[in-house]
């Protein structure tokens, strides 16, 4: 069964600062890897996806992940943060397409608090 | 990508009301599912519907009953429902083909059982 941890349940930075959120998945295969990021209140919005081919993903907001095979992770990063990037945000895992629709699994959130 | 409205944005009801929640998408997206977001709880998949026929129900109690009567709506009907039932109720969609492009989520129904 596919699973995603994501350790951090909170994180603060400061306004300008790197960020890095991190996930870790379990799948038998080649994951399909997504970042959510949800405002309060809010549904959740896509913020990148990864299936194949180039690591490195570039999503949007600035955004971008680094899939890494041999320690199974997933980890988000932005090189400088904005006040308006106070989010949860959550790491999924998904399996191909099963008779049509497709099986995603959340992690459990990570609580980004962003300080002047 | 935006394209999933959900009704209302927030409801109160009693235990003893009926009320129906309801989600639309015009993305050509052929699968629909219910989720329910509690707090401090990760999310939890409660239907699955493809081409509009139900392909998952992950042990949901029948207090919640969904309908979709075609690819582009989808609703959840409530009946006595009780306050552990307090939830954001978000509806998503997705597209078919052998690739996973994850999903589209509504902004979600804010539900208060009182």
């Amino acid at each position: 069964a596919q699973s995603v941890t994501q350790p951090d349940i909170h994180i603060t930075v400061s306004e300008g600062a790197s960020l890095e959120l991190r996930c870790n998945y379990s799948y038998g295969a080649t994951p399909y890897l997504f970042w959510y990021v949800q405002s309060p209140g809010q549904g959740l919005q896509l913020l990148l996806k990864y299936f194949s081919g180039d690591t490195l993903v570039q999503g949007i907001k600035g955004f971008e992940a680094e899939f890494k095979r041999s320690q199974s992770s997933f980890n988000l990063r932005k090189p400088s943060v904005h006040w308006s990037d106070a989010a949860e945000y959550f790491c999924a895992v998904g399996s191909p397409n099963s008779g049509g629709y497709q099986k995603v699994t959340f992690g459990t959130g990570t609580k980004l608090q962003v300080i002047p | 990508e935006t394209g999933v409205t959900q009704t209302p944005r927030h409801l109160v009801m009693g235990m003893t009301n009926k009320k129906s929640l309801k989600c639309e998408q015009h993305l050509g997206h052929n699968a629909m599912y219910w989720y329910k977001q509690s707090a401090k709880k990760p999310l939890e998949l409660m239907f699955v519907y493809n081409f509009k026929e139900q392909t998952e129900n992950n042990s949901v109690p029948s207090r919640f009953s969904p309908e979709c009567p075609n690819s582009s709506h989808l609703f959840l009907h409530l009946h006595t429902l009780q306050p552990e039932d307090s939830a954001l109720y978000l509806c998503a969609s997705s597209r078919g083909g052998a690739d996973n492009y994850g999903y589209t989520f509504g902004s979600g129904t804010r539900l208060t059982v009182v």
